[in-house]
């Protein structure tokens, strides 16, 4: 079993819909998780973090559910712009980044 | 500022030859690591730095070697590159000594060997 699993997709979504995605992570100890965003031949850039109380930015919501070891990510009023791969990332042993290998989002006129 | 910066950004290896994927920061920052991404997966650590003089091995580490003599460079190199290590390599780095989350990554080296 993968460390970090996601749906890879594509998730295929109109301008101005709203795209959940989620990732469950094995590590129980886990402490620290993230979304990286990465365009297509580029490279990962932070997202935001996740925190146990959920949190906002923008469009964007990320929650996490400690007691079912799972991250998601709501994206609401989907930008053509935010065609992209996510990847959720959680702190694994010794702290180092256990990297998701993505959920791919294309959104369409 | 350039942030981390990569070189080359392309490579083709014939299986045997060696080569060093050079990493540089202007940050300042004390972790700096090297990424692999191959398709299906997620980046798997290859070796990493706390600081200058320090470094550890990844998830990933055989058939590689780091060094990190300053704080700026952190050089990856293939000693006798294999089929397996077609992938981009990703350079990152991260203020700090411990890994916080957020890292600078370059912008990747992709490497063929065939």
């Amino acid at each position: 079993r993968k460390e970090v699993e996601q749906d890879p997709g594509p998730f295929n979504v109109p301008e101005g819909a709203t795209v959940a995605f989620n990732c469950t992570y094995s590590n129980s100890a886990s402490q620290s998780f993230f979304w990286y965003r990465q365009d297509c031949r580029k490279e990962p850039k932070l997202l935001m973090s996740v925190y146990s109380s959920g949190n906002e930015d923008g469009r964007f919501t990320a929650q996490l559910n400690r007691a079912s070891q799972y991250i998601s990510l709501l994206i609401r009023d989907s930008k053509l712009s935010d065609s992209a791969t996510y990847l959720c990332v959680v702190t694994g042993s010794y702290n180092k980044l256990i990297f998701g290998a993505g959920t791919r989002l294309a959104v369409h006129p | 500022n350039a942030g981390v910066t990569q070189t080359p950004k392309f490579q083709v290896l014939k299986t045997g030859q060696s080569m060093t994927l050079q990493c540089a920061q202007d940050m300042n920052h004390e972790y700096m690591s090297w990424y692999r991404q191959d398709p299906g997966m997620g980046l798997r650590l290859i070796h990493y730095s706390v600081g200058a003089g320090i470094t550890d091995q990844g998830e990933v580490p055989n058939g590689y070697n780091v060094s990190r003599s300053t704080t700026e460079d952190f050089p990856l190199r293939l000693l006798s590159a294999a089929p397996s290590q077609t992938s981009v390599y990703f350079c990152a780095s991260s203020p700090g000594t411990m890994n916080t989350g957020e890292l600078f990554f370059g912008e990747g080296s992709r490497l063929t060997v065939l």
